[in-house]
């Protein structure tokens, strides 16, 4: 049982490059979440799926997108990434009438 | 939207000494508080909810206190071990919404 596999766990962009973070679920859970974590800010919500086939944003979706491609597989994509996007990126799923969010082990994004 | 925080960024106590960690909330509406762990290099992993029509909750050596006149919530860790040194972040979850909002995190340092 892999629970929320993340990949890739490391990368460097150039300033205006695109990419996608891949995230997918093997618990059959409903719901599934972006977060960034910054050094002294916490876990951001960027965007999420409450289920499969919908998507609504979090408190700092700015610069970013989703796809919600199927019940276990959520997509964040950054189309023109910035500096200020240098961050470490966690997918997160979980019940929705559950209060445990099962995570993935972090993808660490390099903006230079 | 309202926000959890916490009061003291980071705890240094001795292994076997019973560690506090404090949070405040400022949602009244939330429907469950909750504890996450998150070991260095991981993603956070899920430790103790408490529903907040409830004052305490007890798990394996950690308790939740919920007081909400001050709205005030609080981890207990007794006979505190190396293993348990992580960052604590608690959230809120509210019934019918899809999302976890998190603190900004306390780091506990146990030394040996």
């Amino acid at each position: 049982n892999a629970g929320v596999t993340q990949t890739p766990k490391f990368q460097v962009l150039k300033t205006g490059q695109s990419m996608t973070l891949q995230c997918a679920q093997d618990m059959n859970h409903n719901s599934m979440y972006w977060y960034r974590q910054d050094p002294g800010m916490g876990l951001r919500l960027i965007y999420y799926s409450a289920s499969e086939g919908t998507t609504d944003k979090g408190e700092v979706p700015n610069g970013y997108n989703v796809s919600r491609l199927n019940k276990r597989e959520f997509s964040l994509r950054l189309e023109s990434a910035a500096p200020s996007q240098t961050s470490v990126y966690f997918c997160a799923s979980r019940q929705p009438t559950n209060t445990e969010a099962f995570f993935g082990q972090g993808t660490r994004l390099t903006v230079v | 939207g309202e926000s959890v925080g916490l009061h003291l960024p980071t705890l240094s106590v001795q292994e076997g000494d019973n560690s506090i960690i404090n949070c405040a909330y400022s949602n009244s509406a939330s429907d469950y508080f909750i504890w996450y762990k998150q070991e260095s290099g991981k993603g956070p992993q899920f430790i103790i909810d408490i529903r907040s029509n409830m004052d305490k909750r007890q798990g394996q050596r950690v308790t939740v206190l919920l007081n909400k006149t001050v709205k005030h919530l609080s981890l207990q860790i007794a006979a505190t071990q190396p293993g348990d040194s992580a960052v604590y972040f608690c959230a809120e979850f509210t019934s019918g919404y899809s999302t976890l909002t998190f603190g900004k995190g306390t780091m506990l340092l146990v030394s040996p």
